[in-house]
């Protein structure tokens, strides 16, 4: 089966930028998606096919993709952004995986 | 607006049956899939599987084949989840979301609010 590794936790400062990745093999190849959960709230997804973003949320995030990582990258971080993120991508033997969660701490 | 409205939290014993629901509005139900996601306690997010409000089509994970149930009502735009026999490790919150296209192979862009089922004696 298709494993997603992410890292349990990032922490980073007001201002900075936050880097979640997301490790699978040659997940390259795949178009991954990205989901923000706050405490106690339903996954809201921020990023689709890689990079590209739904109507509403900021610019400030963005995705990457190439090889065996996808990168989910949190420019200018507010507290607001304090959440759990999650990778998602489709696969011929696996279906819907799931990631296993990275907790984004602001400091 | 397109949403996933879900029903409301339960309390079941041990060995009980449950069923929750997961009502589609806002978009055409019968031309998207459902799919069911658990998140168990302080745990992070499984694909249960997904079916297709069209034709009921259904694809398990493996992981939850035999132990849950997926149905879909079209005529109230309505996707079911059923359990037989619950245990404690059933506890969770169970989200329905929508794959954003028509062969259920993409990102979920809408989410219903989320069913907690607490199991216990």
């Amino acid at each position: 089966s298709y494993v997603l590794t992410q890292p349990p936790a990032v922490s980073v400062a007001p201002g900075q930028t936050a880097r979640i990745s997301c490790g699978g093999d040659h997940i390259g190849l795949k178009s991954v998606h990205w989901y923000q959960q706050r405490p106690g709230q339903a996954p809201v997804l921020v990023v689709y096919d890689d990079g590209d973003r739904p109507s509403g949320i900021p610019e400030r995030f963005s995705g990457s993709n190439s090889g065996n990582t996808a990168t989910l990258t949190i420019g200018r971080v507010e507290a607001g952004d304090e959440a759990d993120y999650y990778c998602h991508v489709w696969d011929r033997t696996s279906e819907h995986v799931l990631g296993s969660g990275t907790k984004v701490t602001v400091l | 607006e397109v949403q996933l409205v879900q029903s409301g939290a339960e309390v079941k014993k041990p060995g009980e049956s449950l069923k929750i629901s997961c009502k589609g509005s806002g978009y055409t139900f019968t031309s998207y899939w459902i799919a069911w996601v658990r998140q168990m306690p302080g745990k992070g997010l499984e694909w249960m599987g997904t079916i297709y409000g069209g034709d009921s089509d259904i694809k398990y994970s493996p992981s939850f084949h035999g132990h849950v149930a997926f149905s879909v009502d079209k005529s109230t735009s309505t996707a079911y989840l059923q359990f037989t026999g619950l245990k404690a490790s059933d506890t969770a919150i169970y989200y329905c979301a929508r794959p954003s296209n028509y062969d259920g192979r993409h990102a979920f862009d809408i989410w219903g609010q989320g069913t907690q089922v607490t199991v216990s004696s």
